[in-house]
């Protein structure tokens, strides 16, 4: 079956700009997260979602960082008011319940010039 | 002390060795450890997962955990060029969902 699906796949943006990014899940799977990767260092984890339900978004950055999942399938994080430092490769994961294993999307590179 | 520690490497083993990629972890209270295949540009691919002590076996890789003293590792037999990729390892809390990951350690296997 389908695996995980993001778009873009490559976003260029200017600092201040807002950017939304898609992630459309494994057919099925209850859990959502959202993982940050910045060049060299491994995935770090921003949000999670249980159906529509957003769980933990402890790893959100800032308030500039918000993200949704309003029918419990498709998730979108949307960033305002981009930073240079927003640079990196955002990451989508699904697993079929809580606590089972993830599987990762093929990642949004967001460049922030 | 971060919450999980991996040598970035890189790791440099020949053709057809074992190459052996350690993790240590700082929370006890850790109940899933994951190992993940990452190629240059491409996203974190499952290669094992562990719940138990002791080993698990899939193929030319051996997951190895040791609760007590909080180390996961990875064994790849007969290496392949193939296999030159970061390895990432992964701890999931008992009290959460998400995972926390190490930075990776860069495996090139040469020929």
């Amino acid at each position: 079956g389908a695996g995980v699906s993001q778009s873009p796949r490559y976003k260029v943006a200017k600092r201040g700009q807002d950017v939304a990014l898609r992630c459309d899940p494994i057919s099925g799977h209850v859990s959502l997260f959202w993982y940050q990767q910045a060049l060299g260092q491994g995935p770090e984890f921003l949000t999670y979602f249980q159906n529509e339900a957003q769980l933990d978004k402890s790893g959100l950055p800032s308030d500039r960082f918000f993200a949704e999942r309003p029918e419990g399938s498709v998730s979108t994080l949307k960033i305002q008011r981009t930073q240079q430092e927003d640079s990196a490769v955002y990451l989508c994961a699904s697993s079929l319940t809580d606590k089972e294993t993830q599987y990762f999307g093929p990642g949004t590179r967001l460049l922030v010039l | 002390q971060k919450e999980v520690e991996q040598n970035s490497g890189p790791l440099s083993v020949p053709e057809g060795a074992i190459a052996s990629l350690n993790c240590t972890y700082s929370d006890r209270g850790s109940q899933s450890f994951f190992w993940y295949r990452q190629y240059s540009g491409k996203s974190p691919e499952l290669i094992m997962f562990i719940y138990s002590n002791g080993d698990k076996e899939d193929g030319r890789f051996t997951a190895q955990l040791n609760k007590a003293s909080q180390y996961v590792s990875l064994l790849i037999r007969d290496s392949q060029p193939s296999d030159s990729a970061t390895y990432l390892c992964a701890v999931m809390p008992g009290t959460a969902s998400k995972l926390t990951f190490g930075t990776g350690t860069r495996l090139q296997v040469t020929l």
